[in-house]
């Protein structure tokens, strides 16, 4: 059974660019949720994706952006990339309804650095 | 705005030692609570959890919590640790809102040393 996978597992990117990470859900799972783990602190939540929507967002500004397939793997895109948003981003899935939404779980992640 | 508080940012411990981490949360309303770890080079894994019923909860590797309400708390424990839980530990809680339902909010994590 395969878990949460994410790709890229590094990547570097330049101030301005942008920059598209991608996360395959747990088998079973429908709901994906988007997390930024700064060095040092906790996971923020930046969105969650069900059934091809956004059902909820974070404090996040709109540079940063999601997809989900309906396979329900998800994407996240990062436009004008600044150095603050170096960190590891964690790709988390769950199933969408019920006590379960709330068991996420978590991919490796994938660590970008803005230079 | 809610908040996770965890006590300690780093903890070091021998072998056998007893564990207990802080976590505190700043929502007044009903609340999921869980516990997740990281060890080294791995993902985050999740513990244990807490919906409702019974504050005490049981978790993987012999971990446990306490869900005590009045003080809006969820304390891990472990009550004779190994050198294997070296790892960093995160309470997260999710607040049963419409507006916050399904979104994990962290605390920054306490990082734990066993020495052999």
């Amino acid at each position: 059974d395969a878990g949460v996978t994410q790709s890229p597992t590094h990547l570097i990117k330049t101030r301005g660019q942008q920059v598209t990470l991608r996360c395959s859900p747990k088998s079973g799972h429908d709901t994906v949720s988007w997390y930024q783990q700064a060095l040092g602190q906790g996971p923020q939540f930046i969105f969650q994706y069900y059934e091809e929507e956004e059902r909820q967002r974070g404090n996040f500004p709109d540079r940063f952006s999601g997809h989900q397939f309906p396979n329900y793997s998800s994407e996240l895109n990062v436009n004008a990339l600044l150095l603050g948003d170096s960190a590891l981003y964690l790709c988390a899935s769950s199933l969408g309804l019920g006590l379960a939404l709330y068991e996420q779980y978590f991919g490796p992640g994938t660590r970008l650095t803005v230079t | 705005a809610q908040s996770v508080s965890q006590h300690n940012h780093h903890v070091i411990l021998s072998e056998a030692a007893s564990l207990e981490l802080g976590c505190n949360y700043s929502y007044g309303g009903t609340v999921n609570l869980f516990w997740y770890v990281q060890y080294p080079g791995q993902h985050l894994q999740l513990l244990l959890k807490y919906f409702s019923g019974d504050p005490l909860v049981k978790g993987i590797k012999g971990f446990e919590a306490e869900f005590i309400k009045s003080k809006f708390s969820f304390n891990l424990r472990k009550p004779s640790v190994q050198w294997s839980d070296t790892a960093e530990y995160f309470c997260a809680v999710i607040a049963m809102t419409t507006d916050s339902w399904g979104k994990l909010q962290f605390g920054a994590g306490t990082q734990v040393v066993v020495t052999p």
